[in-house]
């Protein structure tokens, strides 16, 4: 099992919709979770990282952690085209900060 | 300021042939970290530096493999005798990796080294 799972998509959302992303983790001495973005070609970019349990909201990304149930979801809200990236979910351990990447889940927002 | 930087941004070389790859971090940074990305796949962790030592070595895939870190700062990734599978996106990140307390620790990626072996 890996240690964190993303379903690969591809995901296909309509502009102005809301893309749900969801990740899944098995190390329960993670505490820490970041959304990363990847354009085609390029290195990931940071999005937002969660270490509450509930809802982290930033414009129009909104991240929500269940320690729980170990998911981590990220929300998009009004799609745009720009946000057509793959999306990599991670968990990071608090002892060595070493993060552990899912595959990642590929968006593509339609016009 | 500055990000992460790494050179070179692409190297094509032969099989068998030794590389090296470099990564400059973001000033004050302590901590950097080597991940391989393969096409279409996601981000393996290679090693990891706290200053110049390396607590976690684990995700190198083999004895080809090194990396040393002087200064705090640079780090250089060496791959020996290069095979066709060591084709890669080679990414190099740092974070400021303060102890203690409810900090989370950012990791800030630089642009990659794509390395095609021939």
């Amino acid at each position: 099992q890996k240690e964190v799972e993303q379903n690969s998509g591809p995901l296909s959302v309509p502009e102005g919709a809301i893309a749900s992303l969801n990740c899944t983790y098995s190390d329960r001495g993670s505490q820490s979770f970041f959304w990363y973005r990847q354009y085609s070609g390029k290195s990931p970019e940071l999005i937002m990282f969660i270490y509450s349990n509930g809802d982290k909201e930033d414009g129009r990304f909104t991240a929500q952690l269940n320690k729980a149930s170990q998911y981590v979801s990220l929300l998009i809200r009004d799609s745009q085209p720009s946000d057509s990236a793959t999306y990599l979910c991670a968990a990071e351990r608090s002892n060595d900060y070493k993060l552990s990447f899912g595959a990642g889940t590929t968006v593509t927002v339609r016009a | 300021g500055a990000g992460v930087s790494q050179s070179p941004s692409n190297k094509v070389t032969e099989k068998g042939k030794d590389v090296e790859l470099r990564c400059d971090p973001i000033s004050g940074h302590t901590a950097l970290y080597w991940y391989r990305q393969s096409l279409g796949q996601g981000l393996e962790f290679l090693i990891y530096f706290q200053g110049n030592s390396a607590p976690d070595k684990s995700g190198l895939p083999s004895d080809r493999f090194s990396a040393e870190r002087t200064g705090g700062s640079v780090s250089t990734l060496t791959i020996q005798r290069t095979q066709q599978e060591d084709s890669a996106v080679y990414l190099c990140a740092s974070s400021l990796a303060v102890a203690g307390g409810s900090y989370t620790d950012t990791q800030y990626f630089g642009p990659g080294t794509r390395l095609t072996v021939l």
